[in-house]
């Protein structure tokens, strides 16, 4: 079945210090979906991506879908102490439904 | 306008018991996922339900059940409980005509001793 791989698993950054998150797949993914989870809490949506080469940006994040549409990163620039949590790229699936395949997640640390 | 609600937020089972888990979409939406979220790993996906029918599954045995109702709300039943079905389990809603984002409840921690 779909596979998709995220590193690093943890990041511990100083404020102020950028992030990034890498995801990975074995297979040509349609889209790719960022969430959040704050500690305790639950996956909350950040963005979903669907065109080859697409970029969006939401203040001081910045998703990044691949060419081949196999891979996917976040980058925080200046990161906050409220930035803290765990991040999941998820595959959306290929009919509709939406089911999604979470990588393992990179929990970001941030020292103020 | 009330999120994905679900019930309760957390359970102490012994194992070989049964348990049901509730959930409530998200207004407006038609699709209910359930997900299997391990402490420090992502979610994965158990089941979805549209239309009252199971319509996709994931790689979960037949012990993990569930139903979806005529007004959207849905169940998840797992049946002679194991040790290893401890986990945060999540119900996410969203509409089905369009393949985009998942809205998540706050999910129920189920504890089995």
């Amino acid at each position: 079945g779909q596979q998709v791989m995220q590193i690093p698993q943890y990041q511990h950054v100083q404020e102020g210090e950028d992030f990034t998150t890498y995801c990975n797949s074995s297979t040509t993914l349609s889209n790719i979906q960022w969430y959040k989870q704050r500690p305790g809490g639950h996956p909350v949506f950040l963005i979903q991506l669907v065109k080859s080469g697409e970029v969006k940006k939401q203040k001081r994040l910045t998703f990044q879908f691949g060419e081949a549409k196999k891979n996917s990163s976040l980058h925080i620039t200046a990161t906050q102490t409220t930035d803290v949590g765990t991040y999941f790229c998820a595959a959306g699936g290929n009919n509709a439904g939406n089911m999604l395949t979470f990588g393992g997640g990179t929990r970001l640390m941030v020292k103020p | 306008d009330a999120g994905v609600t679900q019930s309760p937020t957390h359970l102490i089972k012994t194992r070989g018991q049964q348990v049901t888990l509730r959930c409530s979409p998200k207004s407006g939406h038609d699709t209910v996922s359930w997900y299997q979220q391990a402490l420090g790993q992502g979610p994965q996906f158990i089941f979805q339900y549209y239309e009252e029918e199971e319509r996709q599954r994931g790689n979960f045995p037949d012990r993990f059940s569930g139903h979806q109702f005529p007004n959207y709300s849905s169940e998840l039943n797992v049946n002679a409980l194991l040790l290893g079905d401890s986990a945060l389990y999540l119900c996410a809603s969203s509409l089905r005509e369009f393949d985009t984002e998942a809205f998540f409840g706050q999910g129920t921690r189920l504890t089995v001793v």
